[in-house]
């Protein structure tokens, strides 16, 4: 089946530094989404993605589609404290409703 | 908007026991999907459903899983008998097409956490 592959597994980074992680696929998207997970609660859409090349911000957050269609990355600049969670990627390749494939996730971690 | 609501957010069960998991989507979607999480193998589809018809059901573990929706308010997730290996987060999430294009982008709820002994 289709597989999502996330990279890094973790993240180690001080209070400041810029963030960036992706995704890769074999297999052709039209649609990529990154979320964020905190614990205890289920994951929070941040950015979606439609369209081969375009890159979209949210505040600190900028996420661009891959122009092959195969791959997405999240940037997150100037990271703080409350950035800490589970970043997941997913992304489906119907137009319409479709169930999500989804990355294993990179763990965010700061260190003030 | 409330968002998606899940309920009971957490369930601890004695094996064998049925289980079922409820949701309400966030009014105005017309796509449900419910998914499990695991450590093991993360967020997998297990059903989704759009306008209230099971369009996909064949990420559903066994029979013993089964799911409905009688309306577009609401859906159920069952499992019955249930065994210790279903213990896991089970999400439901809902669906709307945003973005100008009719591309589809889901709303996970809080979860259920579920734990069978």
């Amino acid at each position: 089946g289709q597989q999502l592959n996330q990279s890094p597994q973790s993240m180690f980074i001080q209070e400041g530094e810029d963030v960036s992680m992706n995704c890769t696929s074999s297999s052709i998207f039209n649609t990529w989404l990154w979320y964020k997970q905190e614990p205890g609660e289920g994951p929070v859409l941040l950015i979606a993605l439609y369209k081969a090349g375009e890159l979209t911000s949210n505040g600190r957050l900028t996420a661009q589609f891959g122009i092959t269609r195969k791959d997405s990355f999240l940037n997150i600049s100037a990271s703080i404290p409350s950035d800490v969670g589970i970043y997941f990627c997913a992304a489906h390749s119907g137009g319409g409703a479709d169930g999500l494939t989804f990355g294993k996730g990179t763990h965010l971690i700061i260190q003030p | 908007d409330a968002g998606v609501i899940q309920s009971p957010r957490h369930e601890v069960t004695e094996m064998g026991q049925e289980v079922t998991l409820r949701c309400k989507p966030i009014s105005g979607h017309n796509s449900l999907f419910w998914y499990r999480q695991t450590m093991m193998r993360g967020l997998e589809l297990l059903i989704y459903f759009n306008n209230n018809v099971p369009i996909d059901d064949s990420g559903m573990p066994e029979d013993r899983f089964s799911a409905k929706m009688p309306n577009a308010s609401f859906s159920t997730l069952k499992i019955q008998p249930s065994e210790p290996r279903d213990s896991a987060v089970y999400f439901c999430a809902s669906g709307t097409r945003t973005g100008g294009t009719g591309q589809e982008t889901q709303y996970f709820g809080p979860g259920t956490r579920l734990l069978v002994l």
